[in-house]
């Protein structure tokens, strides 16, 4: 049962707390990506990951942090410095970075209090 | 400055209508076009759109993309009250690595 996950579904933290989102694939993708969605917004990219031990920041990138030492795996850490940190969280991958079609994660919903 | 914009940003029908969903682009070195639906959570993937002219069809959704004029429609015949979503375009653009742009999205709300 091939996909991808994302873990957990709803996290609620305090402001001031860094919190990590965890994103597995078993697709054997060796793309991956991280998006941020808010009311009313198109995806914003945040990271993406080529390959294994490598990352580039997207279009948004300052207040996150992510790190790629598994294939399987692209968790993003929402530190303290992220503004405005409550949003919906993506993750999705694809077979290379040069193939256009992504597929997505269920999603993580981040709320700061 | 690359951009993808979509109209309408929401739109309410009842069972039975057809819609068409807009989406226009304007970037450098395009190299395809996809559209998403999104229900609650995850964007499923719909169509992957490179050619102008040729029209993807699955079931009651249909998409073609005009490369001339840098849009694309999707129609959906015979609305049905689970084609209630967000769906998002997106495009596929750039050199070597290539980088995928998102629309805000279209809501379309399918009353019975």
């Amino acid at each position: 049962d091939g996909g991808i996950t994302q873990s957990p579904k709803y996290l609620f933290r305090k402001e001031g707390q860094n919190v990590t989102l965890s994103c597995e694939q078993n697709l054997n993708h060796d793309a991956m990506y991280w998006y941020r969605q808010d009311p009313g917004q198109g995806l914003r990219l945040i990271y993406y990951s080529q390959i294994v031990n490598d990352f580039q920041k997207g279009d948004i990138a300052e207040g996150y942090s992510v790190s790629r030492e598994k294939k399987e795996s692209f968790p993003l850490t929402v530190t303290s410095a992220q503004k405005n940190p409550t949003a919906f969280y993506l993750c999705a991958s694809s077979i290379s970075s040069h193939r256009d079609t992504q597929y997505f994660g269920p999603g993580t919903r981040l709320t700061v209090l | 400055e690359d951009k993808v914009v979509q109209s309408p940003l929401s739109l309410v029908v009842h069972e039975g209508d057809t819609v068409t969903l807009n989406c226009s682009y304007e970037v450098t070195n395009f190299r395809s076009l996809l559209w998403y639906k999104q229900e609650k959570k995850a964007p499923t993937f719909l169509f992957m759109l490179t050619s102008s002219g040729i029209e993807k069809k699955s079931g009651r959704l249909s998409s073609i993309l005009d490369k001339k004029e840098l849009f694309s429609i999707l129609n959906i015949t015979a609305t049905q009250t689970g084609d209630s979503a967000v769906y998002l375009c997106a495009v596929f653009y750039g050199g070597s690595q290539g980088n995928l742009i998102f629309g805000k999205g279209t809501k379309l709300s399918v009353k019975p």
